[in-house]
């Protein structure tokens, strides 16, 4: 059974901080990692993925990918109470382009 | 420019029923996806269409569940006959040639199974 975990949360973080969302992996062979925003009551929005090990910065936002570890994660500075979300973690799994096995998400409040 | 359109949003029915949920891909994009999400088991894939043709069923929980998608802009999930543990979130996705980089979701039916 391939699986994403995350840390449920929630996690709390101030106005302004550095919100940092973490994610393993237990499929060796995944190639592909996403992070998927999800407001309350809607649908899940794609914000980053990587593919390489190392960081990739996006505005705000940076995933930063170790597959060595099975560990990848998402900075997101300058904390704004609209970042305040559930943010799931999804893997390509069985070595596909296109099936992702998804972490049940961490939701995160940034307090103003 | 349209994106992902589902019906109906919000659906309650009886143990028992049949449930029928409909999607619109965005015009162009030759990928559907079915997902399922639940507070248990998180989002998980039902069913992913390429061109019209199923090619990943394996998410399907069991024979009471059916997906079609008889043309390029139209996909139902059926649900016979509907039990409680179906209660959940529906999204519908579409994809630029399946890769999950472009895969946008609709805005998801809630189901509601008494």
């Amino acid at each position: 059974q391939k699986e994403v975990e995350q840390n449920s949360g929630p996690l709390s973080v101030p106005e302004g901080a550095i919100a940092s969302l973490n994610c393993t992996y237990s499929d060796r062979g995944s190639q592909s990692f996403f992070w998927y925003r999800q407001y309350s009551g809607k649908s899940p929005e794609l914000i980053m993925f990587i593919y390489s090990n190392g960081d990739k910065e996006d505005g705000r936002f940076t995933a930063q990918l170790n597959k060595a570890s099975q560990y990848v994660s998402l900075l997101i500075r300058d904390s704004q109470p609209s970042d305040s979300a559930t943010y799931l973690c999804a893997v390509n799994s069985g070595g596909s382009n296109y099936k992702l096995t998804f972490g049940k998400g961490t939701l995160l409040t940034v307090n103003p | 420019d349209a994106g992902v359109i589902q019906s109906p949003r919000h659906e309650v029915t009886e143990m028992g029923q049949e449930v029928t949920l409909r999607c619109k891909p965005i015009s162009g994009h030759n990928s559907l996806f079915w997902y399922r999400q639940t507070m248990m088991r998180g989002l998980e894939l039902l069913i992913y269409f390429n061109n019209n043709v199923p090619i990943d069923d394996s998410g399907m929980p069991e024979d009471r569940f059916s997906a079609k998608m008889p043309n390029a802009s139209f996909s139902t999930l059926k649900i016979q006959p509907s039990e409680p543990r179906d209660s959940a979130v529906y999204f519908c996705a579409s994809s630029l040639s399946g890769r999950s980089e472009t895969q946008y979701f609709g805005p998801g039916t809630r189901l509601l199974v008494l």
